[in-house]
């Protein structure tokens, strides 16, 4: 079975200060792993994706996330927060087998970047 | 939001009436799929299509129902036997690869009086 845990609901972090956003996934084979951004009513923007090679993944907007195969964790980061980071954040694993083909995702991390 | 649009971004319906939320994609993708979001408990998965004329359940179908007749849309119904339909429903796409991430439709909002 797949899962995907995001064990903090809520990250406060200040403006500058570096921010992770935590995720740890269970899959039967290779996971496909992949965080998104979420702001107010909108729809989920894609931010980047572990699939195989680099264990740190770098993204759109500075962010990054570090794929720990050992800690079955994928956790999300970026070394300066700004305030207009501040959104909901997803992360999702697809298991690598062939025939599956559908993503997983977590409950969710509000970030809050505090002026 | 990509290639993806939803309408009606708002959307209310009486309870007892069918809706039907549109979704329409310009990506070229093969797959597209329903989701369905409520306060803290993520995306969960209604339906999901993976070619034209076909269609496959998801963790919650129930009370909803899809068509595929066309690679660039996949309407979802919402029907009386939703006991719970109010909610944030996001429309989804991707190509034919598993590596690939999903582009996601701006939302429709729908809420029952």
């Amino acid at each position: 079975a797949q899962s995907v845990a995001q064990p903090e609901d809520q990250v406060n972090v200040a403006e500058g200060n570096p921010l992770t956003v935590k995720c740890t996934y269970s899959v039967s084979g290779n996971p496909y792993l992949f965080w998104y951004v979420q702001y107010p009513n909108r729809g989920l923007q894609f931010l980047l994706k572990y699939i195989t090679g680099d264990n740190l993944v770098k993204g759109s907007y500075g962010f990054e996330a570090e794929f720990n195969k050992s800690q079955t964790s994928f956790h999300l980061k970026k070394p300066s927060a700004l305030v207009s980071d501040s959104a909901l954040y997803f992360c999702a694993v697809r298991d690598g087998r062939a025939g599956a083909n559908n993503l997983f995702f977590g409950t969710g991390t509000r970030l809050t970047v505090i002026p | 939001d990509g290639g993806i649009t939803q309408s009606p971004k708002y959307l209310f319906r009486k309870e007892g009436q069918n809706v039907t939320l549109s979704c329409e994609q310009n990506l070229n993708h093969d797959a597209m799929y329903w989701y369905r979001q409520d306060p803290g408990q993520g995306l969960r998965l209604i339906y999901y299509s993976q070619i034209v004329n076909d269609f496959q359940k998801g963790d919650i179908a129930e009370g909803y129902s899809v068509s595929r007749e066309k690679k660039e849309s996949f309407p979802l119904t919402v029907t009386s036997a939703q006991k719970n339909p109010t909610a944030f429903y996001l429309c989804a796409s991707t190509s034919d690869s598993r590596h690939n991430e999903q582009f996601f439709g701006p939302g429709t909002r729908l809420t029952v009086l």
